[in-house]
């Protein structure tokens, strides 16, 4: 069975802070990892989509780093506004599943 | 353009009772996915069409669940005799294809609530 898991599970932060999460995956059989966020009665939004070692990418205010070896992806987020607050989801894809395992989330709540 | 569209948006049923979602795709996407979330839970992998091929069923948690998609286009997702264990937001995502690197485009969701 695949586990793909996210720390922590909920985060409150004050807006203006800078903040960051962390998705672990299996290291074998990489092939790539999602990151989306999920606002409240929204539909879930693709934010990045990683593949090579090392990569890192960036959106505006929000960032992302992979480590395919180790198996973990860290997200990161500068300088947090309200309408950051949202679930964030990593999601892999690897092996022969031909599918995305999505991990629980990390639910972000920005306070102003 | 239009994105992938779910109706309905709230379904209220009793136990027992068989519910059909329906998932509107994005114009052009081969591959259709079906996903659900139950409270505190993650997104659990329900079902995938890709073209033509035979659909993966590999989450669907019991027979009472089946999906079909029609045309190539407009999937809907049965649950029949239903229980409250199945109550849980229920999202449809569609791709450009099957590869590793597609974007999945998610609706709205279905919120389903088994009485």
């Amino acid at each position: 069975i695949l586990n793909v898991e996210q720390s922590p599970q909920s985060l409150h932060v004050q807006e203006g802070d800078s903040t960051n999460f962390t998705c672990s995956f299996p290291s074998s059989n990489f092939y790539a990892l999602h990151w989306y966020r999920w606002e409240t009665a929204k539909s879930p939004e693709a934010l990045f989509v990683m593949t090579l070692n090392g990569d890192e990418k960036k959106k505006g205010r929000i960032s992302a780093t992979l480590n395919t070896k180790e198996g973990y992806s860290y997200l990161y987020i500068k300088g947090s506004q309200p309408e950051d607050s949202a679930t964030y989801l990593c999601a892999f894809y690897g092996g022969a599943t031909n599918k995305l395992i999505f991990g629980t989330g990390t639910l972000l709540a920005v306070q102003p | 353009g239009a994105g992938v569209s779910q109706s309905p948006s709230n379904k209220v049923t009793e136990k027992g009772k068989d519910v059909e979602l329906r998932c509107d795709p994005i114009s052009g996407h081969t591959a259709l996915y079906w996903y659900r979330q139950s409270l505190g839970q993650g997104l659990e992998f329900l079902i995938y069409f890709q073209g033509n091929s035979a659909p993966d069923k590999s989450g669907l948690p019991s027979d009472r669940f089946s999906a079909e998609r029609t045309g190539g286009s407009v999937s809907t997702l049965t649950i029949q005799r239903t229980q409250q264990e199945d109550s849980a937001v229920y999202l449809c995502a569609s791709s450009r294809g099957l590869n590793s690197q597609e974007t999945q485009y998610f609706g709205p969701g279905t919120r389903l609530l088994v009485l």
